[in-house]
C-alpha cells in the first residue's frame, strides 16, 4: 500500500519569508502525488499534482514541490508567505481502484501559521 | 454556487440515533466519493461511485455504514445506530472520469455523536 508522511505537524513563518513542508513517500511503483490545502470552513483545495512528467511542478498561488525519487520526497515550497496562506496543507498519494477511479491517501496535514 | 455541496453542515445526535447525511456533485461529475477525517488527521477514504454504481466499498468502517447514489446524482451516506467514534468531518468529493481526474471536495458535514 502507499503512504505518505509529513514531517512536521506545525509549520511557523514570517510573512514575506519562505515557507517548506516536508513530504515523503512510500510507494512501489510511479506515484501520482498532489498537494490539497484545506482553510477553516472550506473544502479541500488541489494546489498541485505531480504524474511522472517535470518533477517540478507549479501550483496555484505560487506554490511549488519537487519530486526527488532518490530521496522519496515530495515537498511543498513558496518564495514569500502571505496572511492568506495560513491553513492545513496535506501531502497526497493516489491508488488506481475499480474503473480507474482514484483513491487518494492523505497523509497527517501541516498546520501552517503566518505570522504579521 | 456550482461546487459540491454538503447537507447539513453540523449534525449533532445522541448515541445509537440513526443519521444521514447528502452530498450534490457538481452536475456534470460521474464519480463521487465519501471521505472521513477526524480531528488531527487527513482524509480517509471510505467508498467511490461511478454514476450509480459503487465500486469500491471495503473501507466503509464498518456494516452501520452505507452510502448510495439511486441516480447516479447525489448521495446519501448513512450511519445506524450511531457510536460517539463516529464523530468526524464526513467530506464527498466529485469528478469527471478521465486521464486528468481532478477531485473537488465539498465543505463536509461535522457529525458529533453525544
Amino acid at each position: 500500500a502507499q503512504s505518505v508522511t509529513q514531517l512536521d505537524s506545525h509549520v511557523s513563518v514570517s510573512e514575506g519569508t519562505p515557507v517548506l513542508l516536508r513530504c515523503n513517500y512510500s510507494s512501489s511503483y510511479s506515484p501520482s502525488l498532489f498537494w490539497y490545502v484545506q482553510h477553516p470552513n472550506k473544502g479541500l483545495q488541489l494546489l498541485l499534482k505531480y504524474t511522472s512528467a517535470a518533477t517540478l511542478v507549479k501550483g496555484i498561488n505560487g506554490f511549488e514541490a519537487e519530486f526527488k525519487k532518490s530521496e522519496t520526497s515530495f515537498h511543498l515550497t513558496k518564495p514569500s508567505a502571505h496572511m492568506s496562506d495560513a491553513a492545513e496543507y496535506f501531502c497526497v498519494v493516489s491508488d488506481l481502484i475499480k474503473a480507474a477511479g482514484n483513491k487518494l491517501t492523505f497523509g497527517g496535514g501541516t498546520r501552517v501559521l503566518v505570522k504579521p | 454556487d456550482t461546487g459540491v455541496s454538503q447537507n447539513p453542515r453540523h449534525k449533532i445526535t445522541k448515541r445509537g440515533q440513526n443519521v444521514t447525511f447528502r452530498c450534490d456533485p457538481i452536475s456534470e461529475h460521474n464519480r463521487l466519493y465519501w471521505y472521513r477525517q477526524t480531528l488531527g488527521q487527513g482524509p480517509e477514504f471510505l467508498t467511490y461511485f461511478q454514476n450509480e454504481a459503487q465500486l469500491e466499498k471495503s473501507r466503509l468502517l464498518s456494516d452501520r455504514f452505507s452510502a448510495e447514489r439511486p441516480k447516479g446524482s447525489f448521495s446519501t451516506l448513512e450511519i445506524q445506530r450511531t457510536e460517539q467514534g463516529d464523530s468526524a468531518m464526513y467530506l464527498c468529493a466529485s469528478s469527471l472520469a478521465g486521464s486528468t481526474e481532478k477531485l473537488f471536495f465539498g465543505s463536509g458535514t461535522q457529525l458529533s455523536v453525544l
